[in-house]
C-alpha cells in the first residue's frame, strides 16, 4: 500500500533532550516535506525536500534540522526541543513538487515538550 | 500563491449533496485549484485538482466559474465520513515551486445523519 508513515505517533519529552522523528515513504517520490499545525495558525512548512541531498528551509525552520540521505526517509530532528515546539507535525510527499500532482501525508505526530 | 476565501463552516444531511464553494479572485492564469480535506488531527488529504475545466473523480467533483475566480467542491452523496475540514489552495506549478501547500482556515463540514 502506497502510504506515508510517521514514527512515533506521539511522544511527551522535556526541555532540551534531543529527539528524531521519522517520515518514510514507499512511492519513490522526489519530494518530501515537513508541517507543523498549531490551534489557530494552520498549517505551515518547516522544511522541505526537492531530492535526495537537498533540503531547503520552509516558514519555520528555527530549531528543527532535517536530512535526506535516502530518498524514502526524510527524518526530522530537535536538537534541543523547547515547548513552543509543542505541536501536531506531518510529514508529506510527492512525485515532483512542481507537478500539478498530489501530495501525500503521513499520520501524524503529536508531540509535547514539558 | 493567490488567496481563497472560504466560508467558516457549513451543515449537509446525510445523503444529499455537499457543495463547498471557494473564492480566489485573484487567481492568475498558470494557478491551479487544489481540494484537501483533514479529518480531525489526521494527515491532511488530497480529494482534486483543475485549472480550468470542471473536473471530477471517484470522491467529487470541482466546478470552475469559466472566470476562474471561484469554484466549488462537490460531494456527490454526503456521508458521516465526510466530516472534516476542507481546504481550497490555490497554487503555481512549474519547476520553480517549492511545493509548499497554504493552507488557509478551510471550511469545517459537518455532515448529520
Amino acid at each position: 500500500e502506497a502510504q506515508v508513515t510517521q514514527n512515533p505517533r506521539y511522544l511527551i519529552t522535556v526541555t532540551g533532550k534531543k529527539l528524531t522523528v521519522t517520515c518514510s515513504q514507499n512511492m519513490n517520490h522526489e519530494y518530501m516535506s515537513w508541517y507543523r499545525q498549531d490551534p489557530g495558525l494552520g498549517l505551515r512548512q518547516i522544511y522541505y525536500s526537492m531530492n535526495v541531498e537537498v533540503t531547503d528551509k520552509g516558514d519555520v525552520p528555527e530549531g528543527y534540522k532535517v536530512s535526506r540521505k535516502e530518498k524514502r526517509n526524510f527524518p526530522l530532528i530537535l536538537e534541543s526541543p523547547s515547548p513552543n515546539q509543542t505541536s501536531l507535525y506531518f510529514c508529506a510527499s510527492s512525485l515532483l513538487p512542481g507537478g500539478a500532482l498530489e501530495q501525500f501525508f503521513g499520520p501524524g505526530t503529536r508531540l509535547t515538550v514539558l | 500563491d493567490a488567496k481563497t476565501t472560504q466560508p467558516t463552516s457549513m451543515d449537509c444531511a446525510e445523503g444529499r449533496a455537499a457543495n463547498l464553494p471557494c473564492n480566489h479572485s485573484t487567481i492568475s492564469g498558470n494557478e491551479y485549484v487544489y481540494w484537501y480535506r483533514q479529518i480531525h488531527s489526521q494527515g491532511p488529504q488530497y480529494i482534486i485538482h483543475g485549472l480550468k475545466n470542471n473536473e471530477t473523480n471517484e470522491m467529487a467533483s470541482l466546478i470552475i466559474t469559466e472566470d476562474r475566480k471561484s469554484s466549488t467542491l462537490i460531494l456527490p452523496h454526503a456521508t458521516l465520513r465526510d466530516t472534516a475540514v476542507y481546504y481550497c489552495i490555490v497554487r503555481v506549478e512549474g519547476s520553480s515551486n517549492t511545493g509548499k501547500l497554504i493552507f488557509g482556515q478551510g471550511t469545517t463540514l459537518q455532515v448529520k445523519p
